[in-house]
């Protein structure tokens, strides 16, 4: 398809598990950004790729989240040794350079038992 | 202080009603500004960029008050599926980053 796509839709982790969520970007797209939704809030910024370059991660939690985009279009979202308050939306989004505007993925909801 | 703030509500409001959702963002150098549409269990999706001089979209008239750092959206004559919640979003200054308010839920009834 020509949008979006992450996988798995649904996860669900034993506490202590690693993770790994996938994120294909429209086709093109520059740009990559992962937001974290908990129930009731708004999306949370993570990271951003521009191409390979990670430009930003200083929204990622802890230093178990672990992202990458070897060839500057698939993307992955490591999270080591999982907890409970790691459950969440994974929202992976891409946008043409410089245009703002992002497309979103339908998630990965990811939830630590 | 939360970079972007909104009311969470919800806003309660019957078919054909006008409704308006304010935002407020505290980096006043911030340069794009966004609603975006999240339905319930789905992805947000852009609604309408908003301009300095405001823009309208048929039903929906979005403003931006940079002296105040505020942005406003007004939805008239209200449907039932415009129930969903509305996403304020601001970039972070001179980069692609985009900070995303709480949301306000908004809910029409017949």
């Amino acid at each position: 398809g020509a949008g979006v796509s992450q996988s798995p839709r649904y996860k669900v982790a034993k506490r202590g598990q690693d993770v790994a969520l996938r994120c294909d970007p429209i086709s093109g797209h520059v740009s990559l950004f992962w937001y974290q939704q908990a129930l009731g809030q708004g999306p949370e910024f993570l990271t951003y790729f521009q191409n390979e370059a990670q430009l930003d991660k200083s929204g990622l939690p802890s230093d178990r989240f672990f992202a990458e985009r070897p060839e500057g279009s698939v993307s992955t979202l490591k999270i080591q040794r999982t907890q409970q308050e790691d459950s969440a939306v994974y929202l992976c989004a891409s946008s043409s350079y410089n245009e703002g505007k992002l497309f979103f993925g339908s998630g990965t909801q990811l939830s630590v038992l | 202080r939360k970079e972007v703030e909104q009311d969470p509500g919800p806003f309660n409001v019957p078919e054909g009603a006008t409704v308006a959702f304010n935002c407020t963002y505290s980096n006043s150098a911030s340069q794009s500004f966004f609603w975006y549409r999240q339905d319930c269990r789905k992805e947000p999706k852009l609604l309408m960029s908003v301009y300095s001089s405001g823009n309208e979209d048929g039903r929906f008239t979005a403003q931006l008050n940079r002296a105040s750092q505020y942005i406003s959206l007004l939805i008239r004559d209200s449907k039932l599926s415009d129930s969903a919640t509305y996403l304020c979003v601001v970039n972070e200054y001179n980069t692609d980053k985009l900070i995303f308010g709480t949301g306000t839920r908004l809910q029409v009834f017949p």
